[in-house]
């Protein structure tokens, strides 16, 4: 059974950092493209960022372009979003999701989600 | 950006009934490898969103028949058939054919 466990959210000021963790297993992780996508409380879903399965290439949307860095350890098939210079409007539940088949243009498996609380 | 355009925002439907939800795109979504990656997810109320449909028209693993996708291009529509209780909360659409990856804003349905 595939499982995604996210795991780092919590309340920070704006300006500070926060890294977010999501513990995969279930698959073999270092097949797939991995992605984060958040949702601002009341609010429509939105794409943050995708690394490929080997971690060699990443995207981001250009409101966190420069400040989050998606990143990857396959050994211990752990994802991992490290947010700096956080403000108000990157609050929202973030969630981990896997894509579907070898490629990463759908979203096939999601965690439970992580909120992070940006507020001083 | 690919702009997804849901209609509409929201519908209530009775118990056995059918709905359409529609899904427009401001770009065509067919990809360079001639695919077109057009996907519906549903977010249950309290739950994460999960997979539907993939490709159009590809149910996802363990999604009940009563969900059919369709459309080309610029033009998608997401039937649900037979409706039952476990099929309310906010259905999204999504591209994947360019990034930035984008999403639909939403479609409510609730049951009658």
């Amino acid at each position: 059974e595939v499982q995604l466990v996210e795991s780092g959210g919590g309340l920070v000021q704006p300006g500070r950092s926060l890294k977010l963790s999501c513990a995969a297993s279930g698959f073999t992780f270092s097949n797939y493209y991995m992605a984060w996508v958040r949702q601002a409380p009341t609010k429509g879903l939105e794409w943050v960022a995708s690394i490929t399965n080997s971690g060699g290439s990443t995207y981001y949307r250009d409101s966190v372009k420069g400040r989050f860095t998606i990143s990857r350890d396959n050994a211990k098939s752990t994802l991992y979003l490290q947010m700096d210079s956080l403000r108000s409007e990157d609050t929202a539940t973030y969630y981990c999701t896997r894509s579907g088949g070898y490629n990463p243009h759908w979203f096939a498996y999601w965690g439970q989600g992580t909120l992070v609380t940006v507020s001083s | 950006d690919v702009v997804m355009t849901q209609t509409p925002v929201s519908l209530s439907v009775s118990l056995g009934g059918q709905v359409s939800i529609s899904c427009r795109s401001s770009q065509s979504l067919v990809h360079n490898n001639g695919n077109t990656y057009l996907s519906w997810y549903l977010q249950k109320p309290g739950q994460s969103p999960q997979l539907l449909i993939y490709k159009v028209s590809n149910r996802f693993s363990g999604i009940s028949d009563r969900f059919s996708g369709s459309g080309s291009g610029t033009d998608f529509t997401l039937k649900i058939s037979r409706v039952e209780p476990d099929d309310l909360g906010v259905y999204y659409c999504g591209q994947g054919t360019q990034y930035p990856l984008t999403f639909g804003s939403g479609t409510k349905l609730e049951i009658k």
